[in-house]
Parts: C-alpha cells; sequence; structure tokens
C-alpha cells in the first residue's frame, strides 16, 4: 500500500530535549516536505526536499532541521525545542514539484507538545 | 495580508444540501489550483484540481476557477454526513516549488 508514515504519532516532551520525527514513503517520490498545521494559520511549510541531498527552507525554518540522505527518508530535527514548536506536524511527498496532477501524500500527523 | 483566505467556518449544513466552499488569493501568478479533504486525526487529501481559469466536475463536486477576480470556489451537492470534514484549498505559480495553502473551512453535514 502506497503511503507516507510518520513516528512518533504523539509526543509529549520538554524544552531544550532534542528530538528527531521519522517520516518515510514507499512511492519512490523525489519531493519531500515538513507542514506544521496551526489553528488560524492552516498548513506552513518548514522545509522542503526536491530530491536526495538537495533541501530548501519553506515559509518557517526556524528551530527545525532536515536531511535527505535517502530518497524514501526524510526526518525532521527539533534541536532544542521550545514551547511555540507545539503543534500537529505532517510530512508529505509527491513524484515531483506538487501541484496540478501531482498530489501530494501526507501522513497522518504528528502531534508534538512541548513543556 | 495573506496570500490566500478562506473562512475557517464551521459551516453548519444539512444532508442534501448544496455547499459552497470558497478561497480568495492576491498571487496573480499562481496557476495550478487544488482543495485537499482533511478528516480528523487524519493528513490532507488531494480531491480536486483545476489549471488556470475554469470549472471541473467530479461527480458531486465541482470546481471553479476565475482568475480575473483571484477567487476560486468548491461546490458539493447532495451532501452527506460523511463529507464533514476541513476543506484546505492549495495553489501554486508556474515554476515555483511549493504550495500554498489556506487555513481550512470546517465543514459539518448534519443527517
Amino acid at each position: 500500500e502506497a503511503q507516507v508514515t510518520q513516528n512518533p504519532r504523539y509526543l509529549i516532551t520538554v524544552t531544550g530535549k532534542k528530538l528527531t520525527v521519522t517520516c518515510s514513503q514507499n512511492m519512490n517520490h523525489e519531493y519531500m516536505s515538513w507542514y506544521r498545521q496551526d489553528p488560524g494559520l492552516g498548513l506552513r511549510q518548514i522545509y522542503y526536499s526536491m530530491n536526495v541531498e538537495v533541501t530548501d527552507k519553506g515559509d518557517v525554518p526556524e528551530g527545525y532541521k532536515v536531511s535527505r540522505k535517502e530518497k524514501r527518508n526524510f526526518p525532521l530535527i527539533l534541536e532544542s525545542p521550545s514551547p511555540n514548536q507545539t503543534s500537529l506536524y505532517f510530512c508529505a511527498s509527491s513524484l515531483s514539484n506538487p501541484g496540478g496532477n501531482q498530489p501530494q501524500h501526507f501522513g497522518d500527523g504528528t502531534r508534538l507538545s512541548i513543556l | 495580508q495573506k496570500e490566500v483566505e478562506q473562512d475557517p467556518g464551521p459551516l453548519s449544513v444539512p444532508e442534501g444540501a448544496i455547499v459552497s466552499l470558497n478561497c480568495t488569493y492576491s498571487n496573480s501568478a499562481f496557476q495550478y489550483f487544488m482543495w485537499y479533504r482533511q478528516y480528523s486525526r487524519k493528513g490532507p487529501e488531494l480531491l480536486m484540481y483545476t489549471y488556470s481559469s475554469g470549472n471541473k466536475e467530479d461527480g458531486r463536486f465541482t470546481a471553479q476557477v476565475d482568475k480575473s477576480s483571484k477567487y476560486i470556489s468548491l461546490f458539493i451537492r447532495d451532501s452527506q454526513p460523511s463529507d464533514s470534514a476541513t476543506y484546505l484549498c492549495a495553489m501554486r505559480g508556474t515554476g515555483f516549488q511549493k504550495l500554498v495553502f489556506g487555513t481550512g473551512t470546517r465543514l459539518l453535514v448534519s443527517p
């Protein structure tokens, strides 16, 4: 089954404790992206990757890091999490630049709470 | 001003009603227009897309784009309780490398 898998689905942690949210897709997609979803602000892109070893900042990259060492994996790293990073995070992938008949496939989300 | 504006709702309608969901945008470079549906505790999934102006129909769903007014719409005919979800518009310009999403409209269809 074609899917984007995120782990963990839920995480409660404390300020400053480094964490990684994993994302894996099994569709051989080149484009992968991380979003955060907040009430009243909608989906905002954090980082995206056009292919292996190619990453770029989205709209809200501060406080986050990513890497793309393999095509299928795109982890999101919070080196020193802060409470303002409490949010619902989504990983997404598409065959190429998303839009039109290149749909983005989303994972089911990671709800992150930072105390 | 946000690039894409969308009324958050909630929009409550009875089963069988015609639903109209809308987004306005400010960037005239947008050419690809999409509607995503997001059920509670799930990620968004692509519902429909259109390129440039015009209409597109798929079953009970119709997407319209009016580039002159920078306005897009999604119509749902004969709405069902299973249509209850949040609907997000998204758009992109040619040559751009990311989508811009609206904040989403929550739709509730009561039996």
